[in-house]
């Protein structure tokens, strides 16, 4: 089955601390990895995407992803959070191929403390 | 910067009525699609459309939805008979090439049926 799982449904971090969200996938084709983050009463913004090569990317905001094959995990990372970055943020996979569905995970709740 | 625009940003409805949300595609993109979140759950995908037809459903999407490309520039996802399980915020989409599903969303319009 096709999935996406977001293990961490709410995290607090301190302002200036590091932060990973997790994210784990199972698909059956090659996967096209992404992070959105959703602030509230917003729409879906895109951070960052992984389609082939390096699999370490770099999104917007200072966030970065690393990409594991072997560990099925596309993990969100940044190394020194601001208060503005709490949000919720999605994990999401899809086909190569547009036109298909993005399958999103459940969402990390993000809160930064002072 | 473009950018996908729906409209309205909020709607209510009572129950059994017909809704239409519009939206606007960047307009290059080749491919649109209707997400929906319920409140506090995940994204979830409800249809794509390319060349003025369906290429992918889910099978939330039944018979009481309907999409269409009216003209060049506008997408609208038709619920014929709300009811309040319809309730939840739903995002359109629009991606522009064939080899990648990097959908780029719009703000979201949110759907209350009483």
């Amino acid at each position: 089955a096709q999935s996406v799982t977001q293990p961490d449904i709410h995290i607090t971090v301190s302002e200036g601390a590091s932060l990973e969200l997790r994210c784990n996938y199972s698909y059956g084709a090659t996967p096209y990895l992404f992070w959105y983050v959703q602030s509230p009463g917003q729409g879906l913004q895109l951070l960052l995407k992984y389609f082939s090569g390096d699999t370490l990317v770099q999104g917007i905001k200072g966030f970065e992803a690393e990409f594991k094959r072997s560990q099925s995990s596309f993990n969100l990372r940044k190394p020194s959070v601001h208060w503005s970055d709490a949000a919720e943020y999605f994990c999401a996979v899809g086909a190569r191929q547009a036109g298909t569905a993005l399958i999103f995970g459940k969402g990390t709740t993000l809160s930064v403390s002072s | 910067e473009p950018e996908v625009t729906q409209t309205p940003s909020h709607q209510v409805t009572q129950m059994g009525q017909e809704v239409i949300l519009r939206c606007v595609p960047i307009s290059n993109h080749l491919y649109f699609y209707w997400y929906r979140q319920i409140l506090g759950q995940k994204v979830e995908f409800l249809v794509s459309f390319y060349n003025n037809e369906i290429s992918e459903k889910s099978e939330i999407f039944d018979d009481q939805f309907s999409v269409e490309r009216p003209d060049g520039s506008n997408f609208t996802l038709k619920i014929r008979s709300t009811k309040l399980e319809d309730s939840a915020m739903y995002f359109c989409a629009s991606s522009g090439q064939v080899t990648n599903t990097e959908a780029f969303f719009g703000q979201g319009t949110r759907l209350t049926v009483v």
